[in-house]
Parts: structure tokens; C-alpha cells; sequence
């Protein structure tokens, strides 16, 4: 079975500051790995994606993550966080063996201070 | 014009009604696919459809039950609506030959009184 665990419900940066929202994984085999974002009375929208190239990938909107096979993880970072970023994000795990349907973490809620 | 469509986006209705919602899409793809979201949960998959012919249960298929018409649409039905039911409904597809990255409708923000 594959999961994603999102290690903070919530998160509070002010504006300028660096993001960083924490997921671990747990997978038996090489997962693809993606972060969506839903800003208030949205859909979804996915801000990167990582499918078995390069560790580090870079996303839509200044946002960028790094798979670590070692620590199970894909954290989601930004260097300066602006008020637009404040949203849920979803970390979220897909594979072969689950149908290639998309196993979704519980979120983390962006807030962005002035 | 939007690739995923949702109908309706808002729906309230009475326990024990029988309720259809539908999604449409435009980008040829092959796989479809019902979430819902509930505070705090994320998204939990309720069923999902590899083509015309191939449909299978998900994470939550308890007291659902999908169609898939023909390649481009693809209809959750609640034959009996229950207020644990209130809960916001995506669909998504994937293409095969993409990575599998699903694109996503809008939603239907469903409640059942």
C-alpha cells in the first residue's frame, strides 16, 4: 500500500519568509509524487510532479521539492512566501499497484502573514 | 472552456433521495476518476474507471455507484442520500501516456439534509 503523511495540519509564515511543508511517503515501490494546491472555494491544481527523473523538481509559482529516497520524503519549499500562496496543500502519492489513482495526504493550511 | 466539467456544482437535498452527479471532460482521456473531500480528511477515492468497460471500487465505495457512458463521462450516484454523505465531490482523468497526473473538475459541494 502506498500513503503520504503530512507532518503539520498547519503551517504560519509571514509574507517574505521561506515555506516549507513536510511529507513522508511509504511505498514498496518507486512512486510518483505530487503536490496540489486548493486556495479557498477552488479546485485543485497541481503545483509539481515527480516521476523517477531528477530529485529536485521544480514547480509552478516559485514552489520546488526534493525527493529523498533515504528520509521517505518530499518536502514542498519556497524561498519567499507571498500573501496569494495562502492555501491547502496536498501532498499525494500514486502507483502502479493502486490503479494510478491518487492516495491524497490530510493537508496542510498555508497562512500568510503580513 | 473548462477540460473536466461538473454537474451540478452545488446541490442540496433530503436523506433518502436518490441523487447523479455528473462529469464531463474534453481531453480524450482514458481514465476517470470520483474523489471526496471532507475537512481534514483530504481526498479519499471512490471509484475509478480504466475505460467504457473497466470500473472499480475505491477507497469509500460504500453507498455509491458509478456509469461510465462512453470515454468522456463518467456519473457518481447516491441511490439513497445520507447526511455523512455532505462533502465536496471532484472527478479527475488521466491519460495513460502522461505520468498519470490527473486534472481535476471543479467540484460539486453536496449537501444532504
Amino acid at each position: 500500500a502506498q500513503s503520504v503523511t503530512q507532518l503539520d495540519s498547519h503551517v504560519s509564515v509571514s509574507e517574505g519568509t521561506p515555506v516549507l511543508l513536510r511529507c513522508n511517503y511509504s511505498s514498496s515501490y518507486s512512486p510518483s509524487l505530487f503536490w496540489y494546491v486548493q486556495h479557498p472555494n477552488k479546485g485543485l491544481q497541481l503545483l509539481l510532479k515527480y516521476t523517477s527523473a531528477a530529485t529536485l523538481v521544480k514547480g509552478i509559482n516559485g514552489f520546488e521539492a526534493e525527493f529523498k529516497k533515504s528520509e521517505t520524503s518530499f518536502h514542498l519549499t519556497k524561498p519567499s512566501a507571498h500573501m496569494s500562496d495562502a492555501a491547502e496543500y496536498f501532498c499525494v502519492v500514486s502507483g502502479f499497484f493502486s490503479g494510478y489513482a491518487l492516495n491524497f495526504g490530510k493537508g496542510t493550511s498555508l497562512l500568510v502573514t503580513p | 472552456d473548462a477540460d473536466v466539467t461538473q454537474t451540478p456544482r452545488n446541490r442540496i437535498t433530503k436523506t433518502g433521495k436518490r441523487i447523479m452527479l455528473e462529469c464531463s471532460q474534453t481531453k480524450g482521456h482514458d481514465r476517470m476518476y470520483w474523489y471526496r473531500q471532507d475537512p481534514g480528511l483530504g481526498l479519499r477515492l471512490i471509484y475509478y474507471s480504466f475505460d467504457v468497460k473497466d470500473i472499480n471500487k475505491g477507497e469509500i465505495s460504500d453507498g455509491y455507484s458509478v456509469s461510465r457512458q462512453a470515454q468522456a463521462k463518467f456519473s457518481l450516484s447516491l441511490e439513497s442520500a445520507i447526511p455523512n454523505q455532505t462533502a465536496l465531490y471532484f472527478c479527475a482523468t488521466s491519460d495513460t501516456l502522461a505520468d498519470y497526473e490527473q486534472f481535476f473538475g471543479p467540484g460539486t459541494r453536496l449537501t444532504v439534509l
